[in-house]
């Protein structure tokens, strides 16, 4: 079945620095992949859905230029969180659709960031 | 708007019981429907998934889910419960940019 491979699982910074979060399909290309974000004991919320080729479009109240989107391939998409603040720490998570069809999403395992 | 409802946002049971995890969307919201589990610190795993067809839909670990128009429910059911089945409960809706989340339920399940 179709798998996704998401790195690093935790990282910790420093405040003020950048930290990148790939997103790999590994047996499958992914011409669009989904960030969420995901709060302690909250559900998920979707932040951008990313494009192989092509701008990230990103949901309302997320800023383009704090969380920067790059799908430079069909099986690769990366996060780039920006001059890291404390405020965003949190649980990030990729999910691409696989074999299934458009229809059913498969997740990564997420990435715990931890800003200091 | 689409949303999606988790009516419970724990519920306790103990190990061996039926449990029932409850799951309501808007009619808005495309009859494509979703349970996923999460596990601490880990992604989301699909259970099992609604598109079209029989309504009652069988997934892993047991687990079972009615879709329901009329009363637009999307309950997940388990017969007996183990100790391993405690973890987060999402309900989805939707599809790709679309897919909406319900709040989860977190399933705690008790010796």
């Amino acid at each position: 079945g179709a798998v996704v491979s998401q790195h690093p699982s935790r990282v910790i910074c420093k405040s003020g620095t950048s930290v990148k979060i790939e997103c790999r399909s590994l047996d499958f290309q992914a011409t669009t992949m989904f960030w969420y974000r995901q709060f302690p004991k909250q559900s998920l919320m979707l932040m951008a859905t990313s494009n192989e080729g092509s701008k990230a479009t990103y949901e309302q109240g997320v800023e383009k230029d704090k969380f920067l989107i790059n799908h430079a391939s069909l099986t690769l998409s990366t996060l780039t969180v920006t001059s890291a603040h404390p405020e965003d720490s949190s649980f990030y998570i990729c999910s691409a659709a696989g074999d299934s069809g458009a229809n059913v999403l498969t997740f990564g395992a997420g990435s715990r960031l931890t800003v200091l | 708007a689409q949303s999606v409802t988790q009516l419970d946002s724990q519920v306790p049971v103990f190990e061996e019981a039926p449990v029932e995890l409850r799951c309501n969307y808007s009619s808005s919201v495309s009859v494509y429907l979703f349970w996923y589990v999460q596990y601490p610190n880990q992604g989301l795993q699909l259970l099992l998934k609604y598109l079209s067809g029989s309504t009652l839909v069988k997934g892993i670990n047991g687990f079972e889910a009615e879709f329901n128009k009329s009363q637009t429910s999307f309950h997940l059911r388990k017969p007996s419960v183990h100790i391993s089945d405690t973890a987060e409960y999402f309900c989805a809706g939707g599809a790709g940019n679309m897919l909406t989340f319900g709040g989860g339920t977190r399933l705690m399940v008790k010796p």
